[in-house]
């Protein structure tokens, strides 16, 4: 069975500050790779997907991601965080056909 | 993307007693899933739901516990029966074409159960 890891749980920024949240997962297959992120109080949201080509994808609000298949991760990343990025952030993955499977989600402050 | 609705938003319930969730997509979608978040934890799939067979639950989860209705391509519901304070969770319907395309979420419906 496929496993997703995501090592922050818990993660405090002050503004401008440069994010990384890492994503781990297990599975030798193909697989598709996604963030979402949940901002307080709203429903969970879609911010990048990667599903082939460029392992470099880019998201909404200047949120990028790097897929690296030989160390099976999927970091995301920004380079100046705002306060507004202030949100449960959550890397999911699925194999063709197979169902959706979450990390553990990471609680991002940041702070003005 | 579609977009979902989620009826009731939020619901305090007693112990014993059941409710049904219901899921509205604005448009036509061959899969529909059921997932629970408990407090202050991610994601888990209760049930992939199809319209025209009975739902596949995700080991932990039946049917007797979660029956799940798919009548047509655009509506589903889920029923938490017989619930317990452990039930206290959000539960999120989402939707996509296909297993291996993007899920998206609905709001989510928040139950508290006494």
């Amino acid at each position: 069975a496929q496993s997703v890891s995501q090592h922050n749980h818990h993660v405090i920024l002050s503004e401008a500050a440069s994010l990384e949240l890492g994503c781990n997962y297990s599975y030798g297959g193909t697989v598709n790779l996604f963030w979402y992120v949940q901002y307080p109080g709203q429903h969970l949201q879609l911010l990048l997907k990667y599903f082939s080509g460029d392992p470099l994808v880019k998201g909404i609000k200047g949120f990028e991601a790097e897929f690296i298949k030989s160390k099976f991760s999927f970091n995301l990343r920004k380079p100046s965080v705002q306060w507004s990025d202030t949100a449960e952030y959550f890397c999911a993955v699925n194999n063709a056909g197979n169902m959706l499977t979450f990390g553990g989600g990471t609680r991002l402050m940041v702070k003005p | 993307s579609a977009v979902i609705s989620q009826k009731p938003s939020r619901d305090i319930c007693q112990r014993g007693t059941s409710l049904t969730i219901q899921c509205q997509v604005d448009s036509q979608v061959t899969m529909m899933f059921w997932y629970r978040q408990q407090p202050g934890q991610s994601l888990t799939l209760i049930a992939t739901a199809n319209q025209g067979s009975e739902a596949t639950y995700e080991s932990g989860f039946v049917i007797d516990k979660f029956p799940i209705s798919r009548p047509n391509l655009t509506f589903s519901t889920l029923t938490v029966s017989n619930m317990s304070p452990e039930d206290s969770s959000i539960y999120l319907c989402s939707v996509g074409a296909s297993g291996s395309d993007t899920q998206y979420f609905g709001p989510g419906t928040r139950l508290t159960v006494l």
